[in-house]
């Protein structure tokens, strides 16, 4: 079945490190993604892993994913206060161009 | 082109009435998803369509809701007979169709009230 899992609240300091958690549960996934929502604005993609990867790297964003644990994560280095929204987890499953399956979001507060 | 289009912004309706939201895809995209977004909520998705043709509508929340894309261009997303449980956001998005990866992109929204 499909589901998504994320907690819902991170609070961190400027300049630390974030790192947002998220449990999927369908082992068919392809793609694995993350959204970002700030207030008022609509959804943009951050980045995605396939799901034959283990780690992708896109300058402060590292996305890591354990497909065994169907575990995916994603780390902001040198969090900045322009980094406060929600962040939604999304699968897709078999084909890349299945409806995206998002969590509830994590949303994140940097403290300056 | 600058991006997915959707139109209203915001509407605020009685209960009972029909209401019917617009999406504009970007130009060269064939498919078009809508989805719902409740507060404290992921998107849920209710349909999609590749070019005129919908693939899917079982996720539509009830046959109060329907959704058609006459010309494989824009598309129209409309609730009859509106509760309040209908509030929320309705988003929409587009993409290529393509082999592996095709990146969804989402519009602004439509942000539904009914009172």
């Amino acid at each position: 079945g499909e589901d998504v899992e994320q907690s819902l609240f991170l609070s961190v300091r400027e300049g630390d490190s974030s790192v947002i958690n998220c449990t999927y549960t369908d082992s068919s996934s392809t793609y694995l993604y993350w959204y970002k929502q700030e207030p008022g604005a609509g959804l943009q993609l951050l980045t995605y892993i396939f799901s034959n990867m283990d780690m992708k790297q896109d300058q402060r964003l590292t996305v890591l994913l354990n497909k065994k644990d169907k575990h995916l994560s994603l780390r902001i280095a040198d969090t900045q206060t322009g980094d406060s929204a929600i962040y939604f987890c999304a699968e897709v499953l078999s084909s890349g161009n299945t409806p995206l399956v998002f969590g509830k979001g994590t949303r994140l507060s940097v403290i300056a | 082109d600058t991006g997915v289009s959707q139109d209203p912004r915001h509407k605020i309706t009685k209960r009972g009435q029909n209401v019917t939201f617009r999406c504009d895809p970007i130009s060269e995209h064939n498919r078009l998803y809508w989805y719902r977004q409740t507060l404290g909520q992921g998107p849920e998705f209710l349909t999609y369509f590749q070019n005129e043709a919908q693939l899917e509508k079982s996720r539509l929340l009830s046959d109060r809701f329907s959704a058609e894309r006459p010309k494989g261009s824009f598309s129209t997303l409309e609730i009859q007979r509106t509760e309040q449980g209908d509030s929320a956001m309705y988003l929409c998005a587009s993409s290529l169709r393509g082999g592996g990866h095709n990146e969804q992109f989402f519009g602004p929204g439509t942000r539904l009230t009914v009172l």
